[in-house]
């Protein structure tokens, strides 16, 4: 089937430190994949995506790369801020990007 | 700037009524989506469309029925509205096709809550 999993929160940091959310999947073909943020009160937000293997999605200093060997697209900050502080999800799509897939959410909280 | 937009930020309503939530998207897209987000168990797919007048039971149809009438507009109905379905909803639509990526614009969301 396809599924994602992605690591269980709350993720606690201090402002500036390096940020590493890991997200894995399986998938019956040849997905997307997608992060997506959530701010408080708020619906979700594309924050970057890759189409095919080896692709980078980049988008406010965020990273993340499709890697088919391991299955796995993990998102990388350098230096976070409290303004980082947010709900991410990883997402895959399928089939004509009719169905989406959704990861249970990483909780970051950032400390000053 | 793209934009779905959902009828009511909050919501309270009592056990037994009946619920509609109302979503619209200005993209002229053609698949829609309703989720709830309950915390703990990410986004769970209700039901989706991919026409007009054509609906997909998601991973958790039951209690709850849908409407597309016409190609912007999707609604979620709670025909009778429980207190285990006081959550946060979330309407989402996208293109369809293959050869271009593409991804879901979500709505900002209703909370629902059911006394």
């Amino acid at each position: 089937g396809n599924s994602v999993t992605q690591m269980e929160g709350p993720v606690t940091l201090s402002e500036e430190a390096f940020l590493t959310i890991n997200c894995t999947y399986t998938a019956t073909g040849y997905p997307s994949l997608f992060w997506y943020v959530q701010y408080p009160g708020e619906g979700l937000q594309l924050l970057l995506k890759a189409t095919k293997a080896d692709d980078k999605g980049s988008n406010k200093g965020f990273e993340a790369t499709y890697r088919k060997e391991t299955t796995s697209f993990h998102l990388e900050k350098g230096s976070v801020q409290v303004s980082d502080s947010a709900v991410y999800f990883c997402a895959l799509s399928l089939y004509n990007f009719n169905k989406f897939y959704f990861g249970s959410g990483t909780k970051l909280n950032v400390k000053p | 700037d793209v934009k779905v937009t959902q009828s009511s930020r909050y919501l309270v309503k009592r056990t037994g009524e009946k619920v509609f939530l109302e979503c619209v998207q200005d993209m002229d897209h053609e698949n829609m989506f309703w989720y709830r987000q309950d915390p703990g168990l990410g986004l769970r797919l209700i039901y989706f469309s991919y026409d007009v007048k054509m609906k997909e039971k998601g991973d958790i149809p039951e209690g709850y029925s849908v409407s597309r009438e016409k190609k912007e507009r999707f609604s979620l109905i709670l025909e009778s509205a429980s207190t285990n379905q006081t959550s946060m909803y979330l309407c989402a639509s996208s293109l369809s096709g293959t050869g271009a990526s593409t991804e879901a614009f979500f709505g900002q969301g209703t909370r629902l809550t059911v006394v």
